[in-house]
């Protein structure tokens, strides 16, 4: 049973409007969270991270956000740009575990 | 620094066949990673190595085998190759900063088809 759920398999979005992609938990147990980028014919590269001892991480056009009472994140994107176009995975862990769960990931297109 | 490497970048295979896929990193990580990506499932990690001499299985193990050969090369074999197995196959590696960061580094993955 996958523990990381994207229930939002692609996003069509604006050029310069803001993304939003969601991601909920099921294990109460993770405390770390991760988003991935991956472009076709690559391998996913580390986009942003926050530790469930904040509530929102910012960098640059990117900025995560942490509910742990709903166990649910987002990940904003803004402005959105054409090179955002990819698929975004989000991802979990927790203390004294180096696994990372991952969801099944949302496909991103940003319309010129 | 060509971080993680991995070959070959795409194989066909008929069932009961066997392979290896390769994977090294040079950035002197102590884990390392094999996940398979499936459409609809996201990444499930096989088979992880949390330093050079360990092995663990992790979500979807059967048909597989890995061998950590040191500390930057970490193969993952199929033994007796099935079409369920078809697939794109990422290796990673990562080293543990305590709480700080779970980061994992990705290879350009493998796409793997058995007919």
């Amino acid at each position: 049973d996958q523990q990381v759920k994207q229930n939002s398999p692609s996003l069509s979005v604006q050029e310069g409007r803001i993304s939003i992609l969601n991601c909920d938990y099921t294990n109460s147990m993770f405390d770390y969270f991760l988003w991935y980028k991956k472009y076709p014919a690559e391998g996913p590269t580390f986009l942003i991270s926050i530790s469930s001892i904040k509530d929102k991480n910012e960098d640059g056009r990117f900025t995560v956000f942490l509910n742990k009472s709903a166990k649910h994140l987002s990940l904003h994107i803004v402005p959105s740009q054409p090179g955002d176009s990819a698929v975004y995975f989000c991802a979990a862990s927790y203390s004294n575990d180096y696994k990372l769960s991952f969801g099944a990931g949302t496909t991103v297109t940003v319309r010129a | 620094n060509a971080g993680v490497t991995q070959t070959p970048k795409f194989q066909v295979l008929k069932t009961g066949q066997s392979m290896t896929l390769q994977c090294a990193q040079d950035m002197n990580h102590n884990s390392m990673y094999w996940y398979r990506q499936d459409p609809g499932m996201g990444l499930r990690l096989i088979y992880y190595s949390a330093s050079e001499g360990t092995t663990d299985k992790g979500e979807v193990p059967n048909g597989y085998n890995v061998s950590r050969l040191n500390k930057r090369e970490f193969s993952l074999r199929l033994e007796s190759a099935a079409p369920s197995q078809t697939s794109v196959y990422f290796c990673a590696s990562s080293d543990i900063l305590g709480i700080v960061s779970y980061e994992q580094y990705f290879g350009p993955g493998t796409r793997l088809t058995v007919t």
